[in-house]
């Protein structure tokens, strides 16, 4: 069974510093991963997604994400944090076969300190 | 496109009562799911259809909870006799079926049962 794990409920960084939020899969086959945003009584957005093409896959408002096999991770990064980032972020995994549900991750929450 | 909708936004309803929510999907995805997310956690899988096949819902929380998508166009969930424990977000996504397409979500409806 697939399975994601998000180190850190909550992130903490100040305007313009590097942000970088963690995560981990468990799947024997690489699965397909995703990056979701969710503001405060909104839906998930999806901010960028890896499906086996390019390990670094970048995403919207400046977020990238890369996919290391060796190690199981697929680590969201943003060079400069802007206050708008501020939300909750989730990774998601997907089965490569059969792809009929997401397995998402606890989340976390990024704060930005101006 | 005018994204996944979902109705109502809100529902406040007492123990014991039935309710029941909508979910819009985009229109020419097939594919439909629907999540429950509780405070601090994520999204958690409940079901899904191919076109209006129920395909999966062994997930779905007790037999309490009931979903349809008769002309595989728009989506229902129900719940009976409801809970204090199910007061949570309730999500819908659409995709357009394979493994690695991106799902959609609504922005929910949160139910809060007293």
């Amino acid at each position: 069974a697939q399975s994601v794990t998000q180190l850190g409920s909550h992130v903490s960084v100040s305007e313009g510093a590097l942000v970088l939020l963690r995560c981990n899969y468990s799947s024997s086959v690489p699965p397909y991963l995703f990056w979701y945003v969710q503001y405060p009584n909104q839906g998930l957005q999806l901010l960028l997604k890896y499906t086996s093409a390019a390990t670094l896959v970048k995403g919207i408002n400046g977020f990238e994400a890369e996919f290391k096999k060796s190690e199981t991770s697929f680590h969201l990064t943003k060079p400069s944090a802007h206050m708008s980032d501020a939300a909750e972020y989730f990774c998601a995994v997907s089965d490569r076969v059969t792809g009929n549900q997401f397995y998402f991750g606890t989340g976390t929450s990024l704060t930005v300190i101006p | 496109d005018t994204g996944v909708s979902q109705d109502p936004r809100h529902k406040i309803t007492k123990r014991g009562q039935n309710v029941t929510f909508r979910c819009d999907p985009i229109s020419e995805h097939n594919r439909l799911y629907w999540y429950r997310q509780t405070l601090g956690q994520g999204p958690e899988f409940l079901t899904y259809f191919q076109n209006e096949a129920q395909l999966e819902k062994s997930r779905l929380l007790s037999n309490r909870f009931s979903a349809e998508r008769p002309k595989g166009s728009f989506s229902t969930l129900e719940i009976q006799r409801t809970e204090q424990g199910d007061s949570a977000m309730y999500l819908c996504a659409s995709s357009s079926g394979q493994p690695q397409e991106t799902q959609y979500f609504g922005p929910g409806t949160r139910l809060l049962v007293l």
